[in-house]
């Protein structure tokens, strides 16, 4: 079974243009989840996504948004790059979320720098 | 307010010693579900083992084991006869019954040194 895929791996982008991430979740999860890693702040929730819905929102600026399509496949979108916006963006997806035997499962994520 | 602390910010131990990376969460839920997992340098995190608040059985498998007490509110995650593939940094995570939010310690680095 394949595992979660992220898109692109690595992305530079310069200070005010916007970027769009993307996650395909492991077939069958219908949960997913968007994290950013920077090391001053550590690994932080962004937000969860199921069947299309947003279910739960970090503490992060409006300029942080992300959807949800049909076949699970999710997309987070940052715009006005700031250069704090330097980070690993992870992805995870999960089967039951709410299921006290959920565990979610991440993918590689993507690197962004932000110049 | 959830909050997973780690003290341990790094840790060297050379291979083959047993390593014990601590871990101590805070939560008003009384339903909760621990979680270690796994960074290695390439980035991905890696699941590890997930542990329920009304199950306190502890756990062994291969090399790796953990101790959950919820007296102490603390799942401590050792691994015994170390090898330097182990090296990575280790994440403790706190998710409660309301979704899917993982809130993560500030992280371990291992390493083991040959």
């Amino acid at each position: 079974k394949a595992g979660v895929t992220q898109t692109p791996r690595y992305l530079i982008k310069t200070r005010g243009q916007q970027v769009t991430l993307s996650c395909s979740p492991i077939s069958g999860h219908r949960s997913v989840s968007w994290y950013q890693q920077t090391p001053g702040q550590g690994l932080q929730f962004l937000f969860e996504y199921f069947s299309e819905t947003q279910r739960n929102k970090g503490n992060f600026p409006g300029r942080f948004s992300g959807r949800q399509f049909s076949n699970s496949r999710s997309e987070m979108n940052v715009s006005t790059l700031e250069l704090g916006d330097s980070a690993l963006y992870l992805c995870a997806s999960s089967l039951d979320p709410g299921s006290y035997r959920d565990e979610q499962f991440f993918g590689p994520g993507t690197r962004l720098t932000v110049l | 307010a959830q909050k997973v602390t780690q003290a341990q910010t790094e840790i060297s131990v050379v291979e083959k010693e047993d390593v014990t990376l601590d871990c101590v969460y805070e939560t008003r839920d009384t339903t909760y579900y621990l979680f270690w997992y796994k960074q290695p340098p390439s980035g991905e995190l890696v699941f590890l083992i997930r542990r329920n608040s009304f199950d306190e059985q502890n756990e062994i498998s291969g090399r790796y084991s953990w101790n959950f007490q919820k007296s102490t509110s603390s799942f401590n995650f050792t691994i015994t006869a170390s090898q330097v593939v182990d090296s990575a940094v280790y994440f403790c995570a706190l998710r409660n019954n309301a979704g899917n939010m993982l809130t993560f310690g500030g992280g371990t680095r291992l390493m083991v040194k040959p």
